[in-house]
C-alpha cells in the first residue's frame, strides 16, 4: 500500500472549516483514499473514502487532485468535538489498514 | 445500533501472567480485525477473521500472541506470559464485507487498554 505523508497537528477555530492535508504520491490505480479520525481515548471512526471523484458525506468533504497525488479533507464547520487525530490511509483492496502518525487538529473555541 | 464492543476496557497485569481480551463485533459482520497501539502511535494490524477462518496473522508480535473466532462471531485475543512491551491498547474492528475487491470500511471498537507491571 502507498505510504501517506501528513502534517503532525493543526489548529482550526470553532465554526470555521477545518482543511487536512495528505500527500500519496506513491498511489497506484486502484488504491482507495481513506480518512479515519481517533476522538482521545476513543477507537478510530471511518470518516470517508474516494478513488478518483471527489467525495461529500454528512461528516466531511474529501478533495483528491486529478493526479491523485494528494487529497484534503475538509471539516466545513469544526465544532470542540472534531479534535481528534486524523489518519489519512491509502490501501486497494488488501484488508489491512495501515496507519501513520496522523494529524493531532485541536479545534479552538 | 449496538457497535463493536470490547472487554474488559483496562486491565492491568502483572509480568508473565496469561490475559484473554474479547471482542463482540457488530452482528452479522464477517470479517473481524485486531489491532495494537502503542502510546502516541497509529494502530498497527495484528491478525484478521473471515467468519470463524484466520486468514492473516501475520502481525501478531510473538508466539505468545493468539486469537480465535471460533464460531465467527465472538474473539478473543490471548497473550501468554505477558511482557513490559505488550502494554499497549487493542483494538477490534469488525466489517460486513469479505474482502477481495472494493473499499475498506472498518468499525472499531473503544480499545483494552493493557499495562503489564
Amino acid at each position: 500500500d502507498a505510504k501517506t505523508t501528513q502534517p503532525p497537528s493543526m489548529d482550526c477555530a470553532e465554526g470555521r472549516a477545518a482543511n487536512l492535508p495528505c500527500n500519496h504520491s506513491t498511489i497506484s490505480g486502484n488504491e482507495y483514499v481513506y480518512w479515519y479520525r481517533q476522538i482521545h481515548s476513543q477507537g478510530p471512526q471511518y470518516i470517508i473514502h474516494g478513488l478518483k471523484n471527489n467525495e461529500t458525506n454528512e461528516m466531511a468533504s474529501l478533495i483528491i487532485t486529478e493526479d491523485r497525488k494528494s487529497s484534503t479533507l475538509i471539516l466545513p464547520h469544526a465544532t470542540l468535538r472534531d479534535t481528534a487525530v486524523y489518519y489519512c490511509i491509502v490501501g486497494g483492496s488488501n484488508y489491512k489498514l495501515t496507519f501513520g502518525k496522523g494529524t493531532l487538529l485541536t479545534v479552538n473555541p | 445500533g449496538a457497535g463493536v464492543s470490547q472487554s474488559p476496557r483496562y486491565k492491568v497485569a502483572k509480568r508473565g501472567q496469561d490475559v484473554a481480551l474479547r471482542c463482540d463485533p457488530i452482528s452479522g459482520h464477517v470479517s473481524l480485525f485486531w489491532y495494537q497501539q502503542a502510546l502516541g502511535q497509529g494502530p498497527e494490524f495484528l491478525t484478521y477473521f473471515q467468519n470463524e477462518a484466520q486468514l492473516d496473522k501475520s502481525g501478531l508480535p510473538s508466539d505468545r500472541f493468539f486469537a480465535e473466532r471460533p464460531e465467527g462471531s465472538v474473539s478473543t485475543l490471548k497473550i501468554q506470559r505477558t511482557q513490559q512491551e505488550d502494554s499497549a491498547v487493542y483494538l477490534c474492528a469488525s466489517s460486513p464485507r469479505a474482502f477481495g475487491g472494493g473499499y475498506n470500511e472498518q468499525f472499531f471498537g473503544p480499545g483494552t487498554r493493557l499495562t503489564v507491571l
